[in-house]
């Protein structure tokens, strides 16, 4: 079935830096785009960044770009969030999405999420 | 960016009520509109896409109408499994933004 695996989530200081991981299953990872969206505890949810089938294009929302870099790997179907200068406010549940760019931008498989905690 | 103004933020409603949450488009997203629902501790669920079309699997009661800025979804029969936090989301610009989202609880 398909599956989406996130993992590399942390407790760590602001200023600090994060890589998270998302491990694809099921499907024909090279058909899609995969996208990363965060929900902070008690909040909504955010978009944050996908990144297109063939790695060429990527997008970023405003308050990450610069800071976060996504990237995939076809070979190990799996997509990455670097994530840099983290702040307080970057404290969330991560979730990788199956999903994204402007034809089919809908995220129909999710990941179980993992957890980011920015703290001093 | 494009703001997605949804409400109500939350509502209360019977089992067996007709339950309607409106999205709210900063500009004309054209039918570039989703919807999601999330239970406490899940990730969230794709209900409807391209704002009328239903997702496999997903109950008849659960539809999506509108187009340019304004976007419906309705539930026809509110069910006790309805419980849980809608979202609207917009896809036809970058950066891709969600409406603030809506707690559906029963009366």
């Amino acid at each position: 079935q398909v599956q989406l695996v996130e993992s590399g989530g942390d407790l760590v200081r602001p200023g600090g830096s994060l890589r998270l991981s998302c491990v694809a299953s099921g499907f024909t990872f090279t058909d899609f785009y995969i996208t990363w969206i965060r929900q902070a505890p008690g909040k909504g949810l955010e978009w944050l960044s996908d990144i297109s089938r063939t790695t060429t294009t990527t997008h970023y929302e405003d308050s990450v770009k610069g800071r976060f870099s996504i990237s995939r790997d076809n070979a190990k179907k799996s997509v990455y969030l670097q994530m840099n200068s983290l702040r307080v406010e970057d404290t969330a549940v991560y979730y990788c999405a199956r999903g994204g760019g402007i034809t089919r931008g809908y995220f129909d498989a999710w990941g179980q999420g993992t957890l980011v905690t920015v703290s001093s | 960016d494009i703001h997605m103004t949804q409400y109500p933020s939350s509502l209360s409603a019977a089992i067996g009520d007709r339950v309607t949450i409106t999205c709210q488009a900063s500009q004309d997203t054209g039918n570039s509109i989703n919807w999601y629902q999330q239970k406490p501790g899940k990730a969230p669920e794709v209900l409807i896409s391209d704002a009328t079309k239903s997702q496999i699997g997903v109950p008849s009661r659960f539809w999506g109408g509108g187009s340019g800025t304004h976007f419906t979804l309705t539930i026809s029969s509110l069910q006790s499994e309805d419980i849980a936090t809608y979202y609207c989301q917009q896809f036809d610009t970058y950066p891709f933004t969600f409406g603030q989202g809506t707690k559906v609880e029963i009366k």
